[in-house]
């Protein structure tokens, strides 16, 4: 079993929709959950981190975290194209162990 | 300085060839990584120094040999590279949680 599971996607949603990115970890000790943006070519960018249950919002991003089902997801609103992109999701248990990452495409 | 910066950008080496990936950070971060990735994939783990000391080697073969001289600096040496060995290589520093990458090197292996 993987640590970090992402669905590898892609996944393609009109612009000014909501893209929901979903995530499951392995480790039920894990305390911190983060969601990295990688452009194509690009280092990694973190947007979002998450340590207690329920939402976290910033922005026109809001991530979501329950641990007792191991599940964290991230919700982008009023999607733009400049958020296409592949998304890592990353936990942190002794260091930090990625997620394959899912791409995202935003259609003008 | 909210950076981590790496040098150099892209690099080019031959299979018999050595060279070094450096990377510099100023924030006061007492933990670095290194992490490759290839093309499609995640980062995956290589090297973490905490405290200018290695602390983590995830089974990485030889050939790459890290070396923290200072708390702001981390360097990869390589030494005989395989062309699979191509990929990016991303330094990152944390205080503690959280992740500040630099922006990679791009080593392609001839």
């Amino acid at each position: 079993q993987k640590e970090v599971e992402q669905n590898s996607g892609p996944l393609s949603v009109p612009e000014g929709a909501i893209a929901s990115l979903n995530c499951t970890y392995s480790d039920r000790g894990s305390q911190s959950f983060f969601w990295y943006r990688q452009y194509s070519g690009k280092s990694p960018e973190l947007i979002m981190f998450i340590y207690s249950n329920g939402d976290k919002e910033d922005g026109r991003f809001t991530a979501q975290l329950n641990k007792a089902s191991q599940y964290v997801s991230l919700l982008i609103r009023d999607s733009q194209p400049s958020d296409s992109a592949t998304y890592l999701c990353a936990v942190n248990q002794n260091d930090m162990r990625f997620g394959a990452g899912t791409r995202l495409t935003v259609k003008p | 300085d909210t950076e981590v910066t790496q040098t150099p950008k892209h690099l080019v080496m031959g299979m018999t060839n050595k060279k070094s990936l450096k990377c510099e950070q100023h924030m006061g971060h007492r933990a670095m990584y290194w992490y490759k990735q290839k093309a499609k994939k995640p980062p995956e783990l290589m090297f973490v120094y905490s405290y200018e000391k290695l602390s983590i080697n995830e089974s990485v073969p030889s050939r790459f040999s890290p070396e923290c001289p200072n708390s702001s600096l981390l360097n990869l040496h390589l030494h005989a590279l395989q062309p699979e060995d191509s990929a990016l290589y991303l330094c990152a520093s944390s205080p503690g949680a959280g992740y500040t990458f630099g922006s990679g090197t791009r080593l392609t292996v001839v």
